[in-house]
């Protein structure tokens, strides 16, 4: 079946602009994840979705930062007022459920997608 | 914050060699997963270790859990050019910590 999708691959944009990056996860994934990976880094959290509600957003950098999953599937990370420090790869991840059964099993696996590659000029 | 220290940051060997990376914490995981990245892709999961003293192997690598459950490694042998790529490890459930990663190159 179909992986996790990310669109755009690619995005540049100016400093002060306002972007919408898409996360398609795989179907039937009720956890969706956020992360984000600077050049050189591991990946950094952001933000966990169990449904549709946030169940986790303590990774947020600050409030220009924002996701949704309105309908339990397709997330959209938002940015306003894009900075150049923002410029980094997004990553989303989708699991069958989320981690709250005590221990790690196939539910918690995560599968990331490709990224999108944010570049603020 | 658990923090996950990866050593060493980059390696560079050739065909047929083997190498060990590490992962080292000062905080307790309850389960550690080792990731492999290549770039432009997201990265996937290799392995979960999730009891002290675990031994895992996949294929040409092997995966050890500490018994204190702070630290892992991950061996391979005779490494080959597919084997390049970033090696991530990351600990936790749902909001899953990674360390900065080693990046390996094996060339032919």
């Amino acid at each position: 079946g179909a992986g996790v999708s990310q669109t755009p691959s690619n995005k540049v944009t100016e400093k002060g602009k306002y972007v919408e990056l898409r996360c398609d996860p795989i179907s039937g994934h009720t956890a969706l994840y956020w992360y984000r990976q600077s050049l050189g880094q591991g990946p950094e959290f952001l933000i966990y979705f169990q449904g549709t509600g946030a169940a986790d957003d303590s990774g947020l950098p600050n409030d220009r930062f924002f996701a949704v999953r309105p309908e339990g599937s397709v997330s959209t990370l938002k940015i306003q007022r894009t900075e150049r420090g923002d410029s980094a790869v997004y990553l989303c991840a989708s699991s069958p459920g989320g981690g709250t059964s005590g221990g790690f099993g196939r539910k918690e696996t995560q599968y990331f997608g490709p990224g999108t590659r944010l570049l603020v000029l | 914050t658990q923090l996950l220290e990866q050593s060493p940051q980059f390696l560079s060997i050739q065909e047929g060699e083997n190498l060990t990376v590490y992962c080292n914490s000062s905080s307790v995981f309850s389960s550690l997963q080792w990731y492999r990245q290549e770039p432009g892709e997201g990265p996937v999961l290799l392995v979960t270790v999730v009891t002290g003293g675990e031994v895992k192997k996949l294929k040409r690598l092997t995966f050890q859990f500490g018994d204190a459950r702070k630290d892992s490694s991950l061996h391979i042998t005779a490494a080959q050019p597919g084997d390049t790529g970033l090696y991530l490890c990351a600990g936790g459930y749902s909001t899953l910590t990674f360390g900065k990663g080693t990046m390996l190159l094996v060339s032919p």
